[in-house]
Formats: structure tokens, sequence, C-alpha cells
């Protein structure tokens, strides 16, 4: 059974800073790996997908890598901002031949100015 | 295009009680999922519908749940003689093409067991 751990569980960072939110997953066979955000109470937004066969993916300043042979992906937030205060959780699908994703609980990230 | 649309976003019920939820997906996407999200934990997978047809089913989903997507559009979900456990977020989530595609989510329906 795939299983999705993310560390740290909280973060609380000064605007401005760079910082990197770590997800680890114990079955690499994995379709797809992807970063959403959850705003208190409302529903989860996509940020990026990484397909098995790539190794990054980028928005804005937001970039995503994926290392599938070790069960890891980090989330890098440049210059952050409050407005980024939200929780960031990793999903990951294709195990088992199911494309159901499994989530982790998430980070939870305040950035206070 | 409005997004994924759920109703109610609030219910508060009564042990023993029935509630039902429904959810809009995205317009032409065919699939839609359902999730359960308590406080602290990522979402969990309950039901997913490709069409009208129920594909998946959690262990989760014991027999006091029903979902149905009897047209292929709008799916609602029942939960019979709720219990204090049952209190949650439910969220749903619908997508196109490939089943591996980005889920585009709704707001949630939060519901609260007394």
């Amino acid at each position: 059974k795939q299983e999705v751990t993310q560390i740290p569980a909280a973060l609380s960072v000064p605007e401005g800073e760079n910082l990197v939110l770590n997800c680890s997953f114990t079955d690499s066979a994995i379709y797809n790996l992807q970063w959403f955000r959850q705003d208190p109470g409302k529903g989860l937004t996509s940020l990026l997908l990484i397909q098995s066969s790539q190794r990054e993916q980028t928005s804005g300043r937001l970039n995503a890598s994926l290392d599938k042979s070790s069960g890891r992906s980090t989330l890098y937030i440049a210059a952050s901002q409050p407005g980024d205060s939200a929780t960031y959780l990793c999903a990951v699908s294709g195990t088992g031949g199911s494309y159901i994703p499994t989530f982790g609980r998430g980070t939870s990230l305040i950035v206070h100015p | 295009d409005t997004g994924v649309s759920q109703d109610p976003r609030h219910k508060i019920t009564k042990r023993g009680q029935n509630v039902t939820f429904r959810c809009d997906p995205i317009s032409e996407h065919n699939r839609l999922y359902w999730y359960r999200q308590t406080l602290g934990q990522g979402p969990e997978f309950l039901t997913y519908f490709q069409n009208e047809a129920q594909l998946e089913k959690s262990r989760l989903l014991s027999d006091r749940f029903s979902a149905e997507r009897p047209k292929g559009s709008f799916s609602t979900l029942e939960i019979q003689r709720t219990e204090q456990g049952d209190s949650a977020m439910y969220l749903c989530a619908s997508s196109f093409g490939h089943p591996g595609e980005t889920q585009y989510f709704g707001p949630g329906t939060r519901l609260l067991v007394l």
C-alpha cells in the first residue's frame, strides 16, 4: 500500500524567505505526482503535476522536483509572501494500476510579514 | 466554465439522520471523484465515476454510504443513519481524459454530526 509522508508538518517563516517542502512515498512505481494548495476550509487547487518521466516542473515562484527512484519530491517556494500561507499537499497516483491519488497529510505554511 | 460546485457548503445534522450532498463537475468532465477529509489529514478516496458508471469504491465507503451519477453529469452522495465519526469535509473532484490527469476540486461540504 502506498504511503505518502510530508515533512515538516508545519512551518512558519518571515516574508521573503526561500523554503523547501518535502514529500516522500514508499512505492516508486507511480504515474505522476502532484502538489496542491489548500486554504482553510476550502477545496484543493492543483499547483504542479510531474509525470513519472519528468524531473521537475516550474510555475512562477514554484519549482517541484521528482526523484522517483528514491521516492522523494520537493516543492521549492522562492521569495515567500503572506499570500502563500496555506496547507500544501502532495499526492501520488498510478500505484498498483490505480490512478486514484494517495495524499500526504500536508505541510501547513504560515508566512508572516 | 465555473469550476466544480458543491451544495450545501455546510451541513449540521443530528446523529441518525440522513444527509445528501450534491456535486456539479466541470461540464464535459467524464470522471467524478468523492473524497473525505478530516482535520489534519489529506483527502481519502471514497468513490469514482466514469460517466454514469461507478468504477471504484473504497473500503471506507460503508453500506451507509451511497453515491450516484444518474446521467453522467452531477453526482449525489448520501449518508444514511449518520454517526459522529462521519463529521468531515466531503470533497468532490472532476477530470477529463486519461485517469491520471489533474483533478479539479470543488469547495467541499463540511458535515457536522451532533
